[in-house]
Parts: C-alpha cells; sequence; structure tokens
C-alpha cells in the first residue's frame, strides 16, 4: 500500500511559471525525499527534508513540510520544458538504510 | 564515479517462467534496495540487502527472492512468473550508517511478462 498521495495527479503549466506539488502521508517520518521520474526511466534524487526542518532550497527547488499536518510541498520555480516530468514524495521511517515508501506521483506537463 | 548500474535493460519473459534481474550499486555504497513500480503507479518497496543477508522486505510473496555478493552488487529473482508482474524493476544503492539515507536509483529493468 502506498503511504503519501501526491496532488495534484497532474499538472500543466506554461514555461516560466511555478509549480507545486503536495504530498501528505500517514505516519510518522524520519524524513522525507522527493524524486523526479523521466518516461518511466530510474528515479533522480531532488531534495532531502528531515523531520525536524521545515523548510528546505536547492537552486530552483523549495521544499516545505509540516508534521502536524502529515504533509510536505514541492515548489519549483521558473519551470523549464526540461522539468516535465513525474515528481514522487517518498517517506524514510527511520534513521539509516531503509525502505521508502512511495505516493503515486504528480505528472508535470511545461507547455513551451 | 560510476552510478547505479543495472541489466538487462529490457527483458520478455512468458507466463511460468524465472527471471533474474541485476544490480551494481554506486560506488561506496554497501546496501541495495529494490523496488517494483507498475505502470503509472509509483515504486513499492520489494527487500533490501546488506552484508549479504535480507534485512526488510516488502509486501511481496516468495517467489521474489534476492542475494547480494561480497562486491555488494545484488540480484533480484522471481519464479513463476505472472502478467501481473509485468512493470518496472528499480534497484537503488545507498550507505547503511548515513542518516538519513539517500537512495541513489538505477535506470531500471523493463519486465514484460506474457
Amino acid at each position: 500500500s502506498q503511504q503519501g498521495e501526491e496532488d495534484p495527479q497532474a499538472l500543466s503549466i506554461q514555461e516560466g511559471e511555478n509549480a507545486t506539488m503536495n504530498c501528505s502521508y500517514k505516519t510518522s517520518i524520519n524524513n522525507l525525499q522527493w524524486y523526479r521520474q523521466n518516461s518511466g526511466r530510474g528515479l533522480v534524487h531532488l531534495i532531502l527534508i528531515r523531520s525536524n526542518e521545515r523548510e528546505k532550497h536547492s537552486g530552483r527547488l523549495r521544499v516545505t513540510l509540516d508534521t502536524s499536518k502529515k504533509s510536505s510541498s514541492l515548489l519549483i520555480t521558473a519551470s523549464r520544458a526540461a522539468d516535465t516530468a513525474s515528481y514522487f514524495c517518498a517517506t524514510g521511517l527511520i534513521q539509516g538504510a531503509q525502505k521508502l515508501v512511495f505516493g503515486q506521483g504528480t505528472r508535470l506537463t511545461i507547455n513551451p | 564515479d560510476a552510478g547505479v548500474t543495472q541489466s538487462p535493460t529490457h527483458l520478455i519473459k512468458t507466463r511460468g517462467q524465472q527471471v533474474t534481474l541485476r544490480c551494481s550499486p554506486k560506488s561506496g555504497h554497501d546496501t541495495v534496495s529494490w523496488y517494483q513500480q507498475a505502470l503509472g503507479q509509483g515504486p513499492q518497496f520489494i527487500f533490501q540487502y546488506y552484508e549479504e543477508e535480507e534485512r526488510q522486505r516488502g509486501n511481496f510473496p516468495d517467489r521474489f527472492s534476492g542475494h547480494q555478493f561480497p562486491n555488494y552488487s545484488s540480484e533480484l529473482n522471481v519464479n513463476a512468473l505472472l502478467l501481473g508482474d509485468s512493470a518496472l524493476y528499480l534497484c537503488a544503492s545507498s550507505f547503511m550508517t548515513s542518516n538519513p539515507d539517500t537512495q541513489y536509483f538505477g535506470p531500471g529493468t523493463r519486465l514484460t511478462v506474457l
């Protein structure tokens, strides 16, 4: 069963606009990670936020985490065509090497 | 520095057959995890190997088994294939004692069962 749910399931925006994706999860976590997947290929790690952090930035990416609401959001600013992909949140439940529990993903399309 | 590699890229099998998928972890990593991703779904955890032993297992039947070798590479074996086993199989590597754990994924093996 999936731990998290991404919202929306699909998002289509114009190049240059910002894209926001949300993720909700069910149990207490150690960390939450966001991954990108292009056309059914391997997952690319984007950013990890620990359970004691509230916000994290990496380039054009901004991730927030609200453990009280069991939710996270991923913001991609100034979107580019190359950002077209599926985005997944994954929760890590324990410290150390762990299994990741993924949501079903958000399909993002950037229109030129 | 090579990342995670998987072989083969694609594979077609028929129901009832057996399949072996292979994974080489990123240099310096000692832990390998396997995930199954059905079309349109998120990846689901199958199992994890560390020190040549299965350390954690997801909700998959015993038809799914694995192995880790002394060089940390790993195999995933699936017996008595079913149509529902058709999926992208992803391997991820990490370092057991890192906290938090960032897993690096390979490109995957696309398995089609006919």
